[in-house]
C-alpha cells in the first residue's frame, strides 16, 4: 500500500538546527517534495527531490535515499517565522492510467522557542 | 502575480444545501486538484483533471462533484453536504500532469451544521 510517515510535533530552539525526518512506502515513487504550512494557510513548496542525495535551498536542505524510502528536511539558523507544520509528500504514479498524484504524510508541526 | 484564488474562503451552511467552492488559476496549468485537510490525516485528494473537460476521482470523491469546462477554472460541488464534509479545503495547480511543483489557493473552511 501507500504510507508516509513523519513525527507529529517537534520542538527546537532559535538559531539551532532541527532535522525533520520522513519515510515512505509507495508503489510508483517519481519524486518527493517539502511544503510548509502555516496555521490556517495554503501549503508552499519548499524543496524537491527526485534522485539521491542532498538539495540545499538557502537555510533549507532537503535528502533522499530512494533504497531507504527516506527522506528528511534540514532547517538551519531557525528563527521564530519557522514556526509551522511541514509536510512531506510523494509523487507517486496511478497504476490506472499511469498519472501522477502527490501523496501527503499528515505533517510534523515544528515549535521554533526563543 | 501567479496564483491560485479559491472563494469563499470560510462558509457555514447547513445539511443538504448545496453549493460551490470555485477555484480559478491564472498561470495557464493543466493539472488542477482538489484536496481536504482534516486533523491527523494530511491532505488528501478529492478529484483531480489532467485538462479541459478530463476528470477523474482522487482518494475521497464521495459526496462531490467536479467540472473542467475552462483550462483556468475547476469548481468543486456538493450536492448534498453532510456534517462529515466539514474540514478545510485547498485547490491545488500544477503545470504539467507531471505534477512538479504545486501551487495552493488560500483555503475554504467548510462547516456543515
Amino acid at each position: 500500500g501507500q504510507n508516509i510517515d513523519q513525527p507529529t510535533e517537534m520542538t527546537a530552539t532559535e538559531g539551532a538546527i532541527v532535522q525533520i525526518n520522513c519515510t515512505y512506502q509507495t508503489s510508483g515513487f517519481n519524486g518527493l517534495f517539502w511544503y510548509q504550512q502555516h496555521a490556517g494557510e495554503a501549503p508552499t513548496f519548499l524543496s524537491y527531490n527526485v534522485l539521491d542525495g542532498l538539495e540545499e535551498k538557502g537555510r533549507f536542505s532537503s535528502f533522499l535515499s530512494r533504497s531507504k524510502g527516506y527522506s528528511y528536511l534540514l532547517l538551519k539558523e531557525l528563527q521564530m517565522k519557522d514556526s509551522a507544520s511541514y509536510l512531506c509528500a510523494v509523487r507517486d504514479r496511478r497504476g490506472r492510467d499511469s498519472s501522477y498524484k502527490l501523496i501527503f504524510g499528515s505533517g510534523t508541526r515544528l515549535l521554533v522557542r526563543p | 502575480e501567479a496564483q491560485v484564488t479559491q472563494n469563499p474562503r470560510y462558509l457555514i451552511t447547513v445539511t443538504g444545501k448545496k453549493l460551490t467552492v470555485t477555484c480559478s488559476q491564472n498561470m495557464n496549468h493543466e493539472y488542477m486538484s482538489w484536496y481536504r485537510q482534516d486533523p491527523g490525516l494530511g491532505l488528501r485528494q478529492i478529484y483531480y483533471s489532467m485538462n479541459v473537460e478530463v476528470t477523474d476521482k482522487g482518494d475521497v470523491p464521495e459526496g462531490y462533484k467536479v467540472s473542467r469546462k475552462e483550462k483556468r477554472n475547476f469548481p468543486l460541488i456538493l450536492e448534498s453536504p453532510s456534517p462529515n464534509q466539514t474540514s478545510l479545503y485547498f485547490c491545488a495547480s500544477s503545470l504539467s500532469t507531471v505534477m512538479g511543483k504545486a501551487f495552493f489557493g488560500q483555503g475554504t473552511r467548510l462547516t456543515v451544521v
